[in-house]
This record gives C-alpha cells, sequence and structure tokens, in this order.
C-alpha cells in the first residue's frame, strides 16, 4: 500500500442517515488526521489522532461528529443524524510521529466525498 | 488563534513568467509553514516546508517559498512557470505555541498558467 487510501470514494445519503467513513494510512504512520472540504475552500481541521487516541478534537463540529482509531492504523470517521451541511469531501491524512521535522509532512489520501440529500 | 490568508483567489500568469502565490498567516507562537498543491480529480499533495533554519525553503517541482518572520508571510514562487503547473494551492500553518497539532489550510489560491 502506497499511499493512503479511503473508502467508500463516494457516499449518497439521506438527511438523518448514519455514515461512516474509513481511512487506511501509511503504514508506520502514526499520526491521523482528518478534515473536510467543502467546495471552494481549503480543508478545516476536524480531528488529529496519535496512535489511538485522539489528541485533539478541537475541529469536530458537534457532538453528531465521532472518530475512532483502536488499533493505531484504520481510522473510521462516524456521523450521526446526517444533514444536507454535512455535504462535502472528507480527507484523512497520515504522518509519521509529527514534531521531528519529517513528521510534520501531512500525505493525503484522495478522500469521501459525502453527499446528503 | 492561527489563521492563514490566501488574499488571491486566482493567479493568472503566462508560461516561462516567474509566479508568486501569496500566504499570510497568524500565531501567537512559532509557525511551522507548508504549502500543498491540488490537481483535479487528485489529493493534495505536499510540495514544501519551513519548520526552522534558512529562510529559502525549496520544494518538488522547482517551486520554493520565502519564510519572512516580519511581515508574517510564506509566498510561493516559481522562477519559470510551466503550463502544467495550474492547479489549486493550498497554504497551511500549524502554530507550535499552543504544542497542539491542528494544521489550518488557507482557502486556496487557483494558478492558471497560459502557453
Amino acid at each position: 500500500g502506497a499511499g493512503v487510501s479511503q473508502t467508500p470514494s463516494n457516499k449518497v445519503t439521506e438527511k438523518g442517515k448514519y455514515v461512516e467513513l474509513r481511512c487506511d494510512p501509511i503504514s508506520g504512520h502514526t499520526a491521523l488526521y482528518w478534515y473536510r472540504q467543502s467546495l471552494g475552500q481549503g480543508p478545516e481541521f476536524l480531528i488529529y489522532f496519535q496512535g489511538t487516541g485522539a489528541a485533539d478534537d478541537s475541529g469536530l463540529p458537534n457532538d453528531r461528529f465521532f472518530a475512532v482509531r483502536p488499533e493505531g492504523s484504520v481510522s473510521t470517521l462516524k456521523i450521526q443524524r446526517t444533514e444536507r451541511g454535512d455535504s462535502a469531501v472528507y480527507l484523512c491524512a497520515s504522518s509519521p510521529t509529527p514534531g521531528q521535522g519529517i513528521g510534520d509532512t501531512q500525505y493525503f489520501g484522495p478522500g469521501t466525498r459525502l453527499t446528503v440529500l | 488563534a492561527q489563521s492563514v490568508a490566501q488574499p488571491e483567489d486566482q493567479v493568472n500568469v503566462a508560461e516561462g513568467n516567474p509566479l508568486t502565490v501569496k500566504c499570510t498567516y497568524s500565531v501567537s507562537g512559532n509557525p511551522y509553514l507548508f504549502w500543498y498543491v491540488q490537481y483535479p480529480n487528485r489529493g493534495l499533495q505536499f510540495l514544501l516546508k519551513y519548520i526552522t533554519g534558512d529562510n529559502l525553503v525549496k520544494g518538488s517541482y522547482g517551486f520554493e517559498a520565502e519564510f519572512n518572520k516580519s511581515q508574517t508571510s510564506f509566498h510561493l514562487k516559481k522562477p519559470s512557470a510551466l503550463v502544467s503547473d495550474s492547479a489549486l494551492y493550498f497554504c497551511a500553518v500549524r502554530d507550535m505555541g499552543t504544542g497542539g497539532f491542528k494544521t489550518i489550510f488557507g482557502a486556496g489560491t487557483r494558478l492558471f498558467v497560459k502557453a
């Protein structure tokens, strides 16, 4: 696995439904980030994991959003009771342990385009 | 709170001419600064970063950026633009003064290079 992978690439759901978005980081990367990118805007930080723990979840917009990384590798972003305003591209990135120069470079996946009807 | 501004929505330049994409930032401590590029239907790709040391940073595809602490700027430059450089460019900052790892991105600047 050369890069960060995200599944599904596209997800269409109805308002009020629950969705899960998956991120598979680069092997060996301890840091994992989730971002949300709306049309015409830059990525908006949601949450950062170092290993299994969420070290910074200050970007999660409300309690409908939750993310896990139980084994320190794959992460799942979960959105409950989806709203039309949640429609966006959800990006995942990984990096080696941050704060060590090389570790500060984030490698991004292709994203999951979520559409809430 | 940390922030990033990319004052130009779009930059147009002729192939072979130098290009500059502007970025200014605001942090409470020392900044880590990054440039990423996004091509159509492709993910964000890392171009270059400033962590410490030389203010002039060289990166991928002939791009470079200069960290200017007094002007709180980190403008992206290339001496001779190529049509293939046409893409969306994002500046990003991490505020090391907060001790956190939150990275804030600018809104992006679309670069058009005309043949």
